[in-house]
Protein backbone atom coordinates (compact mmCIF):
# COMPACT_ATOMS: atom_id res chain seq x y z
CA UNK A 1 0.00 0.00 0.00
CA UNK A 2 1.34 3.51 -1.42
CA UNK A 3 1.98 5.90 1.53
CA UNK A 4 1.23 9.87 1.66
CA UNK A 5 3.26 11.50 -1.73
CA UNK A 6 4.04 15.07 -1.58
CA UNK A 7 5.61 16.58 -4.35
CA UNK A 8 8.08 18.62 -4.60
CA UNK A 9 10.10 17.61 -2.28
CA UNK A 10 12.41 20.66 -2.13
CA UNK A 11 11.33 23.95 -3.45
CA UNK A 12 13.02 27.51 -3.30
CA UNK A 13 10.82 30.95 -4.44
CA UNK A 14 11.56 34.23 -4.33
CA UNK A 15 9.30 36.60 -2.02
CA UNK A 16 6.14 37.62 -3.63
CA UNK A 17 5.95 34.94 -5.24
CA UNK A 18 3.24 32.20 -5.08
CA UNK A 19 4.01 28.45 -4.77
CA UNK A 20 1.86 25.33 -5.14
CA UNK A 21 2.42 22.08 -2.64
CA UNK A 22 0.85 18.81 -3.72
CA UNK A 23 -0.15 15.54 -1.99
CA UNK A 24 -1.50 12.36 -2.95
CA UNK A 25 -3.04 10.70 0.46
CA UNK A 26 -2.97 6.94 1.00
CA UNK A 27 -5.46 4.88 -1.25
CA UNK A 28 -8.99 5.22 0.37
CA UNK A 29 -7.86 7.98 2.60
CA UNK A 30 -10.84 10.60 2.06
CA UNK A 31 -8.88 13.27 4.57
CA UNK A 32 -6.20 15.50 3.66
CA UNK A 33 -4.86 17.79 6.19
CA UNK A 34 -1.94 19.92 6.15
CA UNK A 35 0.51 21.23 8.41
CA UNK A 36 3.71 24.15 8.63
CA UNK A 37 6.61 22.89 10.98
CA UNK A 38 9.10 25.59 11.44
CA UNK A 39 11.63 26.17 14.08
CA UNK A 40 10.22 28.37 16.50
CA UNK A 41 6.44 27.34 16.50
CA UNK A 42 6.69 23.66 15.91
CA UNK A 43 4.13 21.75 13.86
CA UNK A 44 0.79 23.96 13.30
CA UNK A 45 -2.16 22.87 11.52
CA UNK A 46 -3.13 24.79 8.53
CA UNK A 47 -6.30 23.13 7.17
CA UNK A 48 -8.16 20.39 6.51
CA UNK A 49 -10.00 19.10 3.53
CA UNK A 50 -12.81 15.95 3.37
CA UNK A 51 -14.55 14.66 0.22
CA UNK A 52 -13.33 18.06 -1.80
CA UNK A 53 -14.68 20.58 1.29
CA UNK A 54 -12.38 22.32 4.07
CA UNK A 55 -13.64 20.91 6.98
CA UNK A 56 -11.14 22.38 9.52
CA UNK A 57 -8.70 25.42 9.30
CA UNK A 58 -5.87 26.74 11.65
CA UNK A 59 -4.74 30.27 12.25
CA UNK A 60 -3.15 31.38 9.28
CA UNK A 61 -3.67 34.22 7.05
CA UNK A 62 -5.86 33.88 3.47
CA UNK A 63 -2.17 33.78 1.63
CA UNK A 64 -2.68 30.10 3.18
CA UNK A 65 -5.36 28.26 0.52
CA UNK A 66 -5.84 24.45 -0.41
CA UNK A 67 -8.05 22.17 -2.34
CA UNK A 68 -9.00 19.05 -2.79
CA UNK A 69 -10.18 17.41 -6.07
CA UNK A 70 -12.45 14.20 -6.94
CA UNK A 71 -9.84 12.14 -6.31
CA UNK A 72 -9.18 12.85 -2.69
CA UNK A 73 -5.46 14.74 -4.27
CA UNK A 74 -5.13 18.07 -2.55
CA UNK A 75 -2.77 21.22 -3.25
CA UNK A 76 -1.59 23.85 -0.91
CA UNK A 77 -1.24 27.13 -1.93
CA UNK A 78 0.77 30.21 -0.62
CA UNK A 79 0.50 33.41 -2.21
CA UNK A 80 2.42 36.34 -1.94
CA UNK A 81 5.29 34.74 -0.31
CA UNK A 82 6.89 35.99 2.63
CA UNK A 83 10.19 35.07 4.53
CA UNK A 84 8.76 33.45 7.30
CA UNK A 85 6.86 31.29 5.39
CA UNK A 86 10.27 29.27 4.95
CA UNK A 87 9.14 25.77 6.63
CA UNK A 88 8.74 22.25 6.06
CA UNK A 89 5.07 21.90 4.80
CA UNK A 90 3.55 18.58 5.69
CA UNK A 91 0.50 16.56 4.46
CA UNK A 92 -1.29 14.48 6.56
CA UNK A 93 -3.71 11.60 5.06
CA UNK A 94 -6.53 9.69 7.40
CA UNK A 95 -9.79 8.25 6.56
CA UNK A 96 -11.42 11.28 8.27
CA UNK A 97 -13.36 9.64 10.95
CA UNK A 98 -13.77 10.00 14.51
CA UNK A 99 -10.88 7.77 15.83
CA UNK A 100 -7.75 7.02 13.04
CA UNK A 101 -4.71 7.58 12.72
CA UNK A 102 -3.52 10.49 10.34
CA UNK A 103 -0.04 9.28 8.36
CA UNK A 104 2.01 12.02 6.98
CA UNK A 105 4.16 12.32 3.91
CA UNK A 106 7.74 13.19 3.93
CA UNK A 107 6.83 16.73 3.54
CA UNK A 108 7.65 19.79 1.61
CA UNK A 109 10.82 21.82 2.42
CA UNK A 110 9.90 25.46 1.17
CA UNK A 111 12.68 28.34 1.04
CA UNK A 112 12.18 31.29 0.72
CA UNK A 113 14.44 34.27 -0.12
CA UNK B 1 -1.72 29.39 24.33
CA UNK B 2 0.45 26.08 23.73
CA UNK B 3 -2.89 23.21 24.47
CA UNK B 4 -0.55 20.47 24.47
CA UNK B 5 3.07 20.53 25.87
CA UNK B 6 6.08 18.28 26.37
CA UNK B 7 8.39 20.21 28.98
CA UNK B 8 11.85 18.06 28.78
CA UNK B 9 12.96 19.01 25.22
CA UNK B 10 15.57 16.34 25.76
CA UNK B 11 15.93 13.39 26.81
CA UNK B 12 18.66 10.46 27.06
CA UNK B 13 18.19 7.09 27.98
CA UNK B 14 21.02 4.51 27.91
CA UNK B 15 20.44 1.44 25.03
CA UNK B 16 18.56 -1.37 26.71
CA UNK B 17 17.09 0.92 29.72
CA UNK B 18 13.07 2.58 29.74
CA UNK B 19 12.63 5.53 28.06
CA UNK B 20 9.74 7.83 29.11
CA UNK B 21 8.47 10.85 27.14
CA UNK B 22 5.72 12.64 29.05
CA UNK B 23 3.23 14.62 27.90
CA UNK B 24 0.28 17.45 29.33
CA UNK B 25 -2.50 19.16 27.75
CA UNK B 26 -4.70 21.92 28.69
CA UNK B 27 -8.26 21.15 26.69
CA UNK B 28 -10.54 18.88 28.04
CA UNK B 29 -12.28 18.49 25.21
CA UNK B 30 -9.11 16.55 23.86
CA UNK B 31 -10.00 12.59 23.24
CA UNK B 32 -7.89 11.15 21.13
CA UNK B 33 -4.07 10.94 21.63
CA UNK B 34 -1.32 10.24 19.36
CA UNK B 35 2.75 9.84 19.93
CA UNK B 36 4.91 10.52 16.72
CA UNK B 37 8.67 10.06 16.03
CA UNK B 38 9.90 12.12 13.43
CA UNK B 39 13.99 12.10 11.95
CA UNK B 40 15.59 15.32 10.62
CA UNK B 41 13.59 16.71 6.92
CA UNK B 42 11.15 13.70 7.12
CA UNK B 43 7.52 13.33 8.07
CA UNK B 44 6.39 11.96 11.56
CA UNK B 45 5.44 8.47 11.68
CA UNK B 46 2.85 7.12 13.96
CA UNK B 47 4.04 5.24 16.26
CA UNK B 48 0.80 4.88 19.40
CA UNK B 49 -2.57 5.90 20.10
CA UNK B 50 -4.98 5.99 22.52
CA UNK B 51 -8.58 7.04 23.40
CA UNK B 52 -9.73 8.63 26.07
CA UNK B 53 -12.29 5.75 27.28
CA UNK B 54 -8.70 3.71 28.04
CA UNK B 55 -6.28 4.41 30.36
CA UNK B 56 -3.38 2.50 28.67
CA UNK B 57 -2.53 1.08 25.46
CA UNK B 58 0.29 -1.34 24.54
CA UNK B 59 2.11 -1.83 20.96
CA UNK B 60 5.15 -3.87 21.44
CA UNK B 61 7.56 -2.40 22.69
CA UNK B 62 5.56 0.86 23.33
CA UNK B 63 2.86 1.49 25.86
CA UNK B 64 1.15 4.76 26.40
CA UNK B 65 -0.65 5.70 29.33
CA UNK B 66 -3.30 8.35 30.31
CA UNK B 67 -4.44 9.97 33.10
CA UNK B 68 -7.57 12.14 32.42
CA UNK B 69 -7.53 13.63 35.75
CA UNK B 70 -3.66 14.82 35.22
CA UNK B 71 -4.52 15.59 32.10
CA UNK B 72 -1.32 13.52 31.69
CA UNK B 73 -0.15 10.83 29.05
CA UNK B 74 3.09 9.32 28.78
CA UNK B 75 4.89 6.92 25.87
CA UNK B 76 6.91 4.13 27.31
CA UNK B 77 9.96 2.62 25.51
CA UNK B 78 10.83 -0.85 26.50
CA UNK B 79 13.65 -1.61 25.70
CA UNK B 80 15.09 1.28 24.02
CA UNK B 81 17.17 0.92 20.77
CA UNK B 82 19.72 3.38 19.57
CA UNK B 83 17.18 3.58 16.06
CA UNK B 84 14.49 4.85 18.49
CA UNK B 85 16.88 7.92 18.70
CA UNK B 86 14.25 10.72 17.35
CA UNK B 87 12.28 13.44 18.00
CA UNK B 88 8.89 12.61 19.36
CA UNK B 89 5.61 14.61 19.38
CA UNK B 90 2.80 14.08 21.42
CA UNK B 91 -0.59 14.96 19.33
CA UNK B 92 -4.61 15.49 20.54
CA UNK B 93 -7.72 15.77 18.64
CA UNK B 94 -11.00 16.88 19.63
CA UNK B 95 -14.17 15.36 19.62
CA UNK B 96 -15.73 16.71 16.19
CA UNK B 97 -12.89 18.03 14.85
CA UNK B 98 -11.96 14.63 13.21
CA UNK B 99 -8.33 15.03 12.03
CA UNK B 100 -7.26 18.49 13.44
CA UNK B 101 -4.15 17.43 15.21
CA UNK B 102 -2.78 20.08 18.11
CA UNK B 103 1.11 18.83 18.38
CA UNK B 104 3.55 19.36 21.27
CA UNK B 105 6.55 21.05 20.88
CA UNK B 106 8.50 17.89 20.65
CA UNK B 107 11.14 15.83 23.07
CA UNK B 108 14.30 14.86 21.35
CA UNK B 109 15.30 11.21 22.53
CA UNK B 110 18.98 10.10 22.38
CA UNK B 111 19.58 6.53 23.27
CA UNK B 112 23.40 5.71 23.53
CA UNK B 113 24.85 2.88 23.89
Amino acid sequence: KAGVTQTPRYLIKTRGQQVTLSCSPISGHRSVSWYQQTPGQGLQFLFEYFSETQRNKGNFPGRFSGRQFSNSRSEMNVSTLELGDSALYLCASSLGTTNGEAFFGQGTRLTVV
Amino acid sequence: DQQVKQNSPSLSVQEGRISILNCDYTNSMFDYFLWYKKYPAEGPTFLISISSIKDKNEDGRFTVFLNKSAKHLSLHIVPSQPGDSAVYFCAARRTGTASKLTFGTGTRLQVTL
